[in-house]
């Protein structure tokens, strides 16, 4: 199974801070890599696939990033909508895993 | 508008069975793999099985396999899934989402309680 380790478990930040969240897979996935946004009480909602293509209707400020095993999801300025937990996912093999997620507050 | 709806969630026993079932509508059901993924409370994100477009092709997770059956009915445009032998462990919000470069959209997901 390909594991997935998401860092940090949580994060606190201000709003118009640069965040950036890591997941690093415990073999390589090629581009079989994508982000998720979930809201307390809400679905998942993708934000990036093949690891740097940006969702439709999702905000400039979210961009992704790496190749091989590590990944990075970025938000370039923050905003108190985006208090959020995080999660990654591979769908290179299966069982297809998610990272446990990073969970975003605002100081 | 691209919309995924489950329902069939509900509280049962240890030992029982559930059937939840998706509702596709907004897109060719009939042209995509789907899944199912859950949370347990408080907990991450579970990959649980997936099905291909005539649903000839199924996988599950070591968690689930031999207990549940993944299923679609193209002309309905339903994706199911039956829950046998269902376990504590099993609680959790399910969700049925679409396999495209990863999974979008999302169902708002059904919540199963399996408690005595």
């Amino acid at each position: 199974d390909i594991q997935m380790t998401q860092s940090p478990s949580s994060l606190s930040a201000s709003v118009g801070d640069r965040v950036t969240i890591t997941c690093r897979a415990s073999q390589g996935v090629t581009n079989d890599l994508s982000w998720y946004q979930q809201k307390p009480g809400r679905a998942p909602k993708r934000l990036i696939y093949a690891i740097s293509s940006l969702q439709s209707g999702v905000p400039s400020r979210f961009s992704g990033s790496g190749s091989g095993t590590e990944f990075t999801l970025t938000i370039t300025s923050l905003q108190r909508e985006d208090i959020a937990t995080y999660y990654c996912l591979q769908h290179h093999n299966y069982p297809l895993t998610f990272g446990q997620g990073t969970r975003l507050e605002i100081k | 508008e691209e919309q995924l709806v489950e329902s069939g969630g509900g509280l049962v026993q240890p030992g029982g069975s559930l059937r939840l079932s998706c509702a596709a509508s907004g897109f060719t059901f009939a042209k995509f793999w789907m899944y199912w993924v859950r949370q347990g409370p408080g907990k991450g994100l579970e990959w649980i099985s997936q099905i291909n477009i005539d649903g000839s092709d199924t996988t599950y997770a070591e968690s689930v396999k031999g207990r549940f059956t993944i299923s679609r009915d193209n002309a309905e445009n339903t994706l199911y899934l039956q829950m046998n032998s269902l376990r504590v462990e099993d609680t959790a919000v399910y969700y049925c989402t679409r396999g495209t470069m990863g999974f979008d959209p999302w169902g708002q997901g059904t919540l199963v309680t399996v408690s005595s």
